[in-house]
């Protein structure tokens, strides 16, 4: 069963910092690009970042260009996202999702993980 | 950034009722849509993919149509576990971007 599994979600201050985790499993990991998307509880998702099969050529939102980064270790089969000069408006569930194929780009993304929680609050 | 617009915001059906979602881009997107749906803590679940496609295990009663900027997911026959949100997402132009939403609720 092909399964992600979020976790490194809680509750951080204004300007801090934290680093999301996805575990893959259930599918050859190094054969896909990868993404986050994250979702305001009971709104809409948003499109955060994607990184290709290799871990190059990451793209951003630029709601979150040059505050976070998406890497992966295709040897964990496991897909990050380090956030940094955290603010309120970021505070949502993270989802990390497959991509269609190898590259960044995707037409669409599946499956997803559950998701896990960011709170941004002083 | 390409706008996608669906309505309505929420659609309160019957089970065995057809129910008929649109999703509106502000730009062409050729056929490169998709429709998700989603449960309260859970995640999206693939539904459609390039406009008319079914995902893998996804019922019969699941069909989208259209090209362009105007595009539709039909339910044929509403189950009860249908009743959940419904979200579309473009991914013709980068960066990808997705619908408010629909919630299909039950009447």
């Amino acid at each position: 069963e092909v399964q992600l599994v979020e976790s490194g979600g809680g509750v951080v201050r204004p300007g801090g910092s934290l680093r999301l985790s996805c575990a893959a499993s259930g599918f050859t990991f190094d054969y896909y690009g990868m993404t986050w998307v994250r979702q305001v509880p009971g709104k809409g998702l948003e499109w955060v970042a994607a990184i290709d099969w290799n871990g190059d050529s990451p793209s951003y939102a630029d709601s979150v260009k040059g505050r976070f980064t998406i890497s992966r270790d295709n040897a964990k089969t496991s897909l990050f996202l380090q956030m940094n000069s955290l603010r309120a408006e970021d505070t949502a569930f993270y989802h990390c999702a497959r991509n269609a194929g190898s590259g960044t780009h995707s037409r669409w993304f599946d499956p997803w993980g559950q998701g896990t929680l960011v709170t941004v609050s002083s | 950034e390409i706008v996608l617009t669906q309505s309505p915001a929420t659609l309160s059906l019957s089970p065995g009722e057809r129910a008929t979602l649109s999703c509106r881009a502000s730009q062409n997107i050729n056929i490169f849509l998709a429709w998700y749906q989603q449960k309260p803590g859970q995640a999206p679940r693939l539904l459609i993919y390039d406009a008319s496609k079914r995902a893998t295990g996804i019922p019969a009663r699941f069909s989208g149509s259209g090209s362009g900027t105007d595009f539709t997911l039909t339910i044929s026959s509403l189950e009860p576990e249908d009743f959940a949100v419904y979200h579309c997402l473009q991914g013709d132009n980068w960066p990808p971007t997705f619908g408010q939403g629909t919630k299909m609720e039950i009447k």
